[in-house]
């Protein structure tokens, strides 16, 4: 059973669009991050959710919004999307907040036309 | 969060280790060291970590000095399919986590050849 599961895998979409990505984790983890990995591969956290309520949001554009309906999913939803929102988006969760042994879900890439 | 600096590349022969270095110069006495690993295509996937000990698993072993300024990854017996980036993060582990940022640097691209 995959531990940090992601869907879509790939997405495809015009400008302007708006899309959701899905996360679950079946690790009984109390914490959830979202990283976006751009073209030159930075890994840069965006979201992190504790028990459901965010604790970190990483001056993303509030065009993203995450949304965490209990700590076992975090999904983001990205309203008009941009050109430069092409990325691979990665879902990670944690066994509880400040622990640094991440899961990570395969990423989902994203393609704005 | 003591900062980390890494080689931006390097390669290997496969069967042979692979030694990854990695420097934290400023890290403090309850600073955990932690390895991820990202094979492309891939979302990260966490190695191994310690604090002062040297430590080993089924994956790697990391080697910490004596003054914990730095530390080297090995793979003791580099295959093809360790072909990836290799990031390295120091973090106090259990601190408050509310202004925690887990942070990935740029990592090492670890090539292994045949």
């Amino acid at each position: 059973d995959t531990a940090v599961s992601q869907t879509p895998k790939y997405l495809v979409t015009q400008m302007g669009n708006d899309k959701s990505i899905k996360c679950e984790q079946n690790l009984g983890h109390d914490t959830m991050y979202w990283y976006k990995q751009d073209s030159k591969k930075f890994l840069k956290i965006m979201f992190s959710y504790n028990n459901k309520e965010l604790i970190i949001n990483e001056t993303v554009p509030n065009r993203f919004s995450p949304k965490s309906p209990d700590k076992a999913h975090l999904n983001l939803h990205i309203n008009s999307l941009e050109l430069g929102d092409s990325a691979v988006y990665f879902c990670a969760s944690s066994q509880r907040q400040g622990n640094e042994k991440l899961f990570f879900g395969s990423g989902t890439q994203l393609s704005v036309l | 969060d003591a900062k980390t600096t890494q080689p931006p590349s390097m390669d290997c022969a496969e069967g042979r280790a692979a030694n990854l270095p990695c420097n934290h110069s400023t890290i403090s006495g309850n600073e955990y060291v932690y390895w991820y690993r990202q094979i492309h295509s891939q979302g990260p996937q966490y190695i191994i970590h310690g604090l002062k000990n040297n430590e080993t698993n089924e994956m790697a072993s990391l080697i910490i000095t004596e003054d914990r300024k730095s530390s080297t990854l090995i793979l003791p017996h580099a295959t093809l399919r360790d072909t990836a980036v290799y990031y390295c993060i120091v973090r106090v582990v259990g601190a408050s986590g509310g202004s925690y940022i887990p942070t990935f640097g740029r990592g090492t691209s670890l090539i292994v050849h045949p």
